[in-house]
């Protein structure tokens, strides 16, 4: 069982390079969500979504994409990279939509660092 | 939206039980209270959850305060493997937009 799956683990880029930041679940989960967590901070939610084809923002979204085609995949895109989005980005799930009466699993992270 | 608040940091000695608290003194009738770790250069844990009664598992317990503003993670026999960043977080069914984890409890755990 893999639970939850982030790659790549560590990525660098140029200021105004674009990627996507990839997350995968194999557990037939509803909610899926990304954080960011900067130095000495707990983690921000960038986004989230409850099932295929619904998104939202969170309390951090500028600067960052999110589609949700399938169930499994919650793909978090950066169109313009810049220094101020350097940070340890987690992804997570949740068996229910709403997610409050159910464990949130998260991957490993990938660091990401913007010059 | 509902906030919770934690100390910075905490101490226990190894095999005794570590009690950690949490305030949420603004939290709504439809607010369930997580708990997670945090190990270096890892992804959050799950620890345990509930919404109005004490809870137990394998890893821990939750005692929910009568009012609910208020709760504590017990772990009942501390090993040095539960050193961790502990988060206390309010999770809804009903739209988690504005879910922030805090800067949690930095837990030390003496030999």
């Amino acid at each position: 069982n893999a639970g939850v799956t982030q790659t790549p683990k560590f990525q660098v880029l140029k200021t105004g390079q674009s990627m996507t930041l990839q997350c995968a679940q194999d557990m037939n989960h509803e909610y899926m969500s990304w954080y960011r967590q900067d130095p000495g901070m707990g983690l921000r939610l960038i986004h989230y979504s409850v099932g295929a084809g619904i998104t939202d923002q969170g309390e951090v979204p500028n600067g960052y994409n999110v589609s949700r085609s399938t169930t499994e995949d919650f793909p978090l895109r950066l169109l313009s990279a810049a220094p101020s989005q350097t940070s340890v980005y987690f992804c997570a799930s949740s068996r229910n939509r709403g997610a409050g009466n159910s464990p949130l699993h998260f991957g490993n992270g990938t660091r990401l660092t913007v010059t | 939206d509902a906030k919770t608040t934690q100390p910075n940091s905490m101490e226990s000695n190894e095999e005794e039980p570590v009690h950690l608290p949490c305030n949420h003194s603004t939290i709504s009738g439809t607010d369930y209270i997580h708990w997670y770790r945090q190990l270096p250069s890892q992804g959050p844990e799950y620890v345990i959850h509930g919404l109005t009664s004490n809870v137990n598992n394998r890893m821990a317990s939750l005692a929910i305060a009568e009012d609910r503003k208020s709760s504590t993670l017990i772990l009942h026999r501390a090993t040095l493997r539960d050193a961790a960043v502990y988060y206390c977080i309010l999770l809804t069914n009903f739209g988690n937009e504005k879910l922030t984890f805090g800067t949690g409890t930095r837990l030390t755990i003496i030999p």
